[in-house]
């Protein structure tokens, strides 16, 4: 199975802030990598697929990118409604795995 | 406006079986692959089970296999998890997940509210 280990597991930032939050898989996916945030209480939903492709309806101030096996989702400006935790997930080959996950909190 | 909802999660006693259900609602249910995802409380996301549109592919994690069936009903707009010898370590929430592709690389687009399966004597 592929291992998908994110860092940092969590972080304290504030409103206004750039987050930077890594993925990195165990073996090469490619670009085959998606991003989902979680609200508490809520069921996730989908930031960015296929490494840095911005879903429909997610603010431009969400980004992803990829180099090698390592990839990065970057806030450039952290909203209040972004303290969230944040998980990759490799849709290479099943079974489909996903990140710890990384949770922002408000410093 | 694509909704899924769970029915069916419940408390259950340890070797019982639960039957979850999924309405989709808002797109053409036929058309679209679908997935069983599950959160234990407190924990990450796990991938539980794949489904195609047709039903000619199916596939399962490790830790459910022979355990769990996944089906689908196109013409009622259902998916199913029919969930067998349970143990406490299916306690979880259980999300309903479409999935869309962009060329051969697969997403989870859309996801249902969950449904709370609780496994305990």
């Amino acid at each position: 199975d592929i291992q998908m280990t994110q860092s940092p597991s969590s972080l304290s930032a504030s409103v206004g802030d750039r987050v930077t939050i890594t993925c990195r898989a165990s073996q090469s996916i490619s670009n085959s990598l998606n991003w989902y945030q979680q609200r508490p209480g809520k069921a996730p939903k989908l930031l960015i697929y296929a490494a840095s492709n911005l879903q429909s309806g997610v603010p431009s101030r969400f980004s992803g990118s990829a180099s090698g096996t390592d990839f990065t989702l970057i806030i450039s400006s952290l909203q209040p409604e972004d303290f969230a935790t944040y998980y990759c997930q490799q849709s290479y080959n099943t079974p489909w795995t996903f990140g710890q996950g990384a949770k922002v909190e408000i410093k | 406006e694509v909704q899924l909802v769970e029915s069916g999660g419940g408390l259950v006693q340890p070797g019982g079986s639960l039957r979850l259900s999924c309405a989709a609602s808002g797109f053409t249910f036929s058309k679209y692959s679908m997935n069983w995802v599950r959160q234990a409380p407190g924990k990450g996301l796990e991938w539980v089970s794949y489904i195609s549109s047709d039903s000619t592919n199916i596939h399962y994690a490790d830790s459910v296999k022979g355990r769990f069936t996944i089906s689908r009903d196109n013409a009622k707009n259902s998916l199913y998890l029919q969930m067998n010898s349970l143990s406490d370590e299916d306690t979880a929430i259980y999300y309903c997940v479409r999935i869309s592709y962009n060329y051969v690389l697969y997403y989870f687009d859309f996801w249902g509210q969950g449904t709370l399966v609780t496994v305990s004597s």
